[in-house]
């Protein structure tokens, strides 16, 4: 079947432009997660959605990220107002309960 | 942050031989896997091995776990070219409120000569 698919795969902005980072996840995993990678800080945890639960936001870095899953499925990661620091590869993955994480291609942001 | 660390943070050697990949982490675990990255994309994932087991095995792939010295290691037998990648241990977080999320090692980039 379908892996995890994700949208754009490049995107280049201007510094304090707003991005919207698409994911849609394997169909019937009912958890969701957002990394980035960057070559200074290595694979970092964002956010984790699971099924009716509240999200676990501990990883996002500031409040210019948000992270929505709509229906259960897609989810939208949000970066306003970005900054060069925000360059990095966004990495999004889904899994069934406890099971191993099936990670997407991965969007590469880069702020000028 | 980055709770693992890996050893060496790269490994050269020729087709044929055998490579070793070590992780160490700092928290309880529920589980430790191991990935696979090319070209800075798309993670692969190789293997999971549970916290209550020592040695797991897929293919070429053995990794072996010692919970009491808090470390992995990944061994890729009779290597080949394609096997040229970075390598990435993770791990999930025994307990809490965030069980789902993964930590990563720094990763080992691997590179095997034909």
């Amino acid at each position: 079947g379908a892996g995890v698919s994700q949208s754009p795969s490049n995107k280049v902005t201007e510094k304090g432009k707003d991005v919207e980072l698409r994911c849609d996840p394997i169909s019937g995993h009912t958890a969701l997660y957002w990394y980035r990678q960057s070559l200074g800080q290595g694979l970092e945890f964002l956010i984790y959605f699971q099924g009716n639960s509240a999200p676990d936001k501990s990883g996002l870095p500031s409040d210019r990220f948000s992270a929505e899953r709509t229906g259960g499925s897609v989810s939208t990661l949000t970066i306003q107002r970005t900054q060069q620091e925000d360059s990095a590869v966004y990495l999004c993955a889904s899994s069934s309960q406890s099971r191993p994480q099936y990670f997407g291609p991965g969007t590469r942001l880069t702020v000028l | 942050s980055q709770q693992g660390e890996e050893d060496p943070q790269a490994l050269s050697i020729q087709e044929g031989e055998n490579a070793t990949m070590n992780c160490s982490y700092k928290t309880s675990i529920n589980n430790l896997q191991w990935y696979r990255q090319n070209s800075g994309r798309g993670l692969v994932h190789l293997i999971l091995i549970r916290s209550n087991e020592r040695e797991k095995h897929s293919g070429r792939l053995r990794v072996t776990l010692d919970t009491s010295k808090k470390s992995s290691s990944l061994l890729i037998t009779a290597s080949r070219a394609a096997d040229t990648a970075s390598y990435f241990c993770a791990t999930r977080d025994a307990g809490g409120t965030s069980y789902g999320k993964l930590t990563f090692g720094q990763g080992t980039i691997l590179t095997v000569h034909p």
